[in-house]
């Protein structure tokens, strides 16, 4: 069965720097997003992403924050300077349409030090 | 912004006995849905309910759209280890909005 993948499933940063996190959509999917989940708390939605555009944002997605579809097959999200309060989990989902349910990833763990 | 507020926050039952949670919101949703998380790991998907007054199961789990559609309910009958997790509830708000709004979450763990 196909299935949202994401690497790394740990990163480890110091403040400041840059992170990547990537991830591969189920391959027929249209629909992009990226959610965070701050340790013991709810998954919190912060982009959606469809044809190559940002759907809606959220206000934690902040200037900090780009998304990217550079190819056919990869949705990445950049943190361009990272803060303690970065850490957190990020899943990415996907789905084919908006009435169709979101296919989550494993998640990425960002441990900002 | 919609929010979504389950209870109870955790529970811990004894293997074999029935489950049951809910998730409210002071807004109305247009889709219900439920996802467990085990620890690790993203959430997968339980059981999507899109209609008010809709009930619908999947095995031992039983899920229920509010008739107000500010509520939801998940029912697990005769627990087993494997239901061991974090159970969130989820909605689209609004039609046409394709994010999801995640509920608090319920922590069920269950006793030998």
């Amino acid at each position: 069965e196909p299935e949202v993948t994401q690497t790394p499933s740990h990163q480890v940063t110091q403040m400041g720097q840059e992170v990547i996190l990537r991830c591969v959509p189920i391959s027929n999917h249209l629909y992009f997003y990226w959610y965070r989940q701050i340790l013991g708390q709810k998954v919190e939605f912060l982009v959606s992403f469809y044809n190559n555009e940002i759907s809606e944002k959220s206000e934690i997605f902040d200037d900090q924050f780009s998304v990217e579809r550079p190819d056919g097959s990869n949705f990445t999200l950049k943190i361009r300077s990272t803060k303690l309060e970065d850490s957190a989990m990020y899943f990415c989902a996907s789905h084919r349409d908006p009435k169709e349910t979101q296919y989550f990833g494993p998640g990425t763990r960002l441990l900002v030090l | 912004g919609q929010q979504l507020n389950q209870s109870p926050q955790s529970m811990f039952i004894q293997e074999g006995e029935d489950v049951s949670m809910n998730c409210t919101s002071s807004s109305i949703f247009n889709t219900w849905l439920w996802y467990k998380q085990d620890p690790g790991e993203g959430p997968v998907l339980l059981i999507a309910l899109y209609k008010a007054g809709e009930l619908t199961s999947n095995g031992r789990l039983t899920a229920q759209f509010g008739i107000t559609r500010k509520d939801s309910f998940l029912n697990i009958s005769a627990s087993i280890p494997s239901d061991v997790g974090i159970y969130f509830c989820a909605g689209h708000p609004d039609f046409g909005n394709e994010k999801l709004t995640f509920g608090t979450g319920t922590r069920l763990t269950i006793i030998p």
